[in-house]
Formats: C-alpha cells, structure tokens, sequence
C-alpha cells in the first residue's frame, strides 16, 4: 500500500510553453499533497501544499501565478509550470499524507526547459 | 525556519561494515522521518519515529527517537551494494502545521563490493 505515481516521468519543453505534472495516490485517500523542488545533489525543497477543495497554500518565495495547483480529487494533484523558462528545469516530487505524518513520495519528473 | 543538521554528510564504506548517521535541531520535533532516496526517484520510507526514546527496526536498519525530541540516529548493519543512495531524515517540527515536513540535507551513502 501507500503508492504514489506521477507523470510524466520526464519532459523536455521549449521556453516559455507551459507543462503539467500529475500526482496520483493510487491505494488511498489524500487531502494534503505536498510539491517539492529537487536540485542536483541538495536535498528538498517544500514548494506548496495542495489542499483537496481549497486553495493551494504556497510557500515564501515560490510565485503561485507560477506553479499552479489544482487538487481536484481526493486522489489526484496537478502542479502546472507556466511559461517555463531553463531555470525552472529541476526534479520535481510530490507527496501525498496518509496518516497524521506519514508522507509517501512519488518517483519524481524530471523537467527540462530548453 | 526550522532545520535539521544532518550528519555525516557523505560516507564511502565496504560491504559488510555497519553504518550510523544522525540528525540534530535546535527544536523539539514530535515525529522522526528517515527515506532513502536512490538516483532518479522520489525518497521511500524507511522507518517512521513517533515516541521519545523509541527505537525501531526495519530489517536490517534501525532508528531511534532521542530522549531530548531533539535528535535521531539509523543505523544500517551489515550494508550491502544495494544501501547505496541518499537517506534523508525529515519530520514536522510544530504541531498544527499542516504536517509541513523539514528535510536535513542528506546522507550520501556510498558501498564498495
């Protein structure tokens, strides 16, 4: 139990298109996803939390306008980047809570912005 | 914001050899997280710290919770070539945040056959 996928794997996209990355709890019910940003070599870093039937709550730093949230189902987040630009190219990982602090990660997208 | 200081940073050992590395704050956390994060792929959990002073294992891994809610270990026995990867410690640091967790920075494991 406790698996969360994410698609796509990987994607490459020109500047200045706009890309959405799917998170999915496959075997249980998540209101919290969480977005992550990955960069080379550093550890985690908490970009927003995605709150089922309510606004995504963004941390210091990160645009909203930017990396748009919509968790529309109890199984189901989508992070969107806008208008890509190459230093948006990064790993990105989502999570989704199962139990009061579990997290379980999915394997991650790997986006290049060319 | 809240941190974790995760050590050591990097370790290159020989198969066989037991491992130990830790995580200290300067704030209580009431809940332990350590994942393993292999290339290319989102961190797994590995063993999940919910008490002071609680030790736990999971296979050939061991975890504890310090007294203070301040620190952790994990211990890994015996390691083998497939141990090789990242192992984040993490947890929640106040309670009522949303279960926001704050990652350390990561143990780069390393074993040589």
């Amino acid at each position: 139990g406790a698996v969360v996928s994410q698609h796509p794997s990987r994607v490459i996209c020109k500047s200045g298109t706009s890309v959405k990355i799917e998170c999915r709890s496959l075997d249980f019910q998540a209101t919290t996803m969480f977005w992550y940003r990955q960069f080379p070599k550093k550890s985690l870093m908490l970009m927003a939390t995605s709150n089922e039937g309510s606004k995504a709550t963004y941390e210091q730093g990160v645009e909203k306008d930017k990396f748009l949230i919509n968790h529309a189902s109890l199984t189901l987040s989508t992070l969107t980047v806008t208008s890509a630009h190459p230093e948006d190219s990064s790993f990105y990982i989502c999570s989704a809570k199962r139990e009061v602090t579990e997290q379980f990660f999915g394997p991650g997208t790997r986006l290049t912005v060319l | 914001g809240q941190q974790l200081n995760q050590s050591p940073q990097s370790m290159f050992i020989q198969e066989g050899e037991d491992v130990s590395m830790n995580c200290t704050s300067s704030s209580i956390f009431n809940t332990w997280l350590w994942y393993k994060q292999e290339p290319g792929e989102g961190p797994v959990l590995l063993i999940a710290l919910y008490k002071a002073g609680e030790l736990t294992s999971n296979g050939r891994l061991t975890a504890q919770f310090g007294i203070t809610r301040k620190d952790s270990f994990l211990n890994i026995s015996a390691s083998i070539p497939s141990d090789v990867g990242i192992y984040f410690c993490a947890g929640p640091p106040v309670v009522g945040s949303n279960y926001k967790l704050t990652f350390g920075k990561g143990t780069l494991l390393t074993v040589n056959p």
